[in-house]
């Protein structure tokens, strides 16, 4: 299986500062055919379940607030949030579509400072 | 398609089974992927497996073939999870999700699986 592990577990931001976060995969998740990576990101707010905030590694969903971006290469992703907003209090996810199963990283929380 | 709507929390003796159903707010989940996941205390978002409901297949991860089965209703569009054989580990939230493309995507609220004698 495809592993995945994100750093830090978690962190405690001010608000309207910038929270970066990391997934790093056991191997490639790079499809060099179609040049795409298969990763995505979830937001899950405290009692939810988690929402699908970014496909693609890059791409981010309708709806998303632009203060999420994210970027990546076949094995180093990253999650930014930039200016922090309170109702960005949760535990973020990595998931790999690559390789089945589907895996997931173990979750980054997000606090405020 | 609307929101996914899973059935209501479970307590379930060691051993026994529990099922668990899915459905979207507008009644039918079809031409989809359906897939279930779970979420343990301490432990990894899982994805169990799912449902084409176009073809009628089935997958399934590994760390729960032979106990879990995944099924759709034709006539009602509802989406069933049924997991036997529980132990106290099996304590989770089970999500249902549709999956497009490899992504979960959206979500059921949860239905949380309390395994305790």
């Amino acid at each position: 299986d495809i592993v995945l592990t994100q750093s830090p577990d978690s962190l405690a931001v001010s608000l309207g500062e910038r929270a970066t976060i990391n997934c790093t995969s056991s191997q490639s998740i790079l499809n060099s055919l179609n040049n795409k990576k298969y990763l995505v990101w979830y937001q899950q707010r405290p009692g939810q379940p988690p929402k699908l905030l970014i496909s693609w590694a890059s791409t981010r969903e309708s709806g998303v607030p632009d203060r999420f971006s994210a970027s990546g290469s076949g094995t180093d992703f990253t999650l930014t949030i930039n200016s922090l907003q309170a109702e960005d209090v949760a535990v973020y996810y990595c998931q790999q579509h690559y390789g089945s199963p589907r895996t997931f990283g173990q979750g980054t929380r997000v606090d405020i400072k | 398609q609307g929101q996914l709507v899973q059935s209501g929390a479970e307590v379930k003796k060691p051993g026994s089974s529990v099922k668990v159903s899915c459905r979207t707010s507008g009644g039918a989940l079809r031409s989809s992927t359906v897939s279930w996941l779970r979420q343990a205390p301490r432990q990894r978002l899982e994805w169990m497996g799912g449902i084409n409901t176009i073809f009628r297949t089935t997958d399934y991860a590994e760390n729960f073939q032979g106990r879990v089965t995944i099924s759709a209703d034709e006539s009602t569009g509802i989406v069933y999870m049924d997991l036997t054989s529980l132990r106290s580990d099996d304590t989770a939230i089970y999500y249902c999700a549709r999956e497009t493309s490899g992504w979960f995507d959206p979500w059921g609220q949860g239905t949380l699986v309390t395994v305790s004698s």
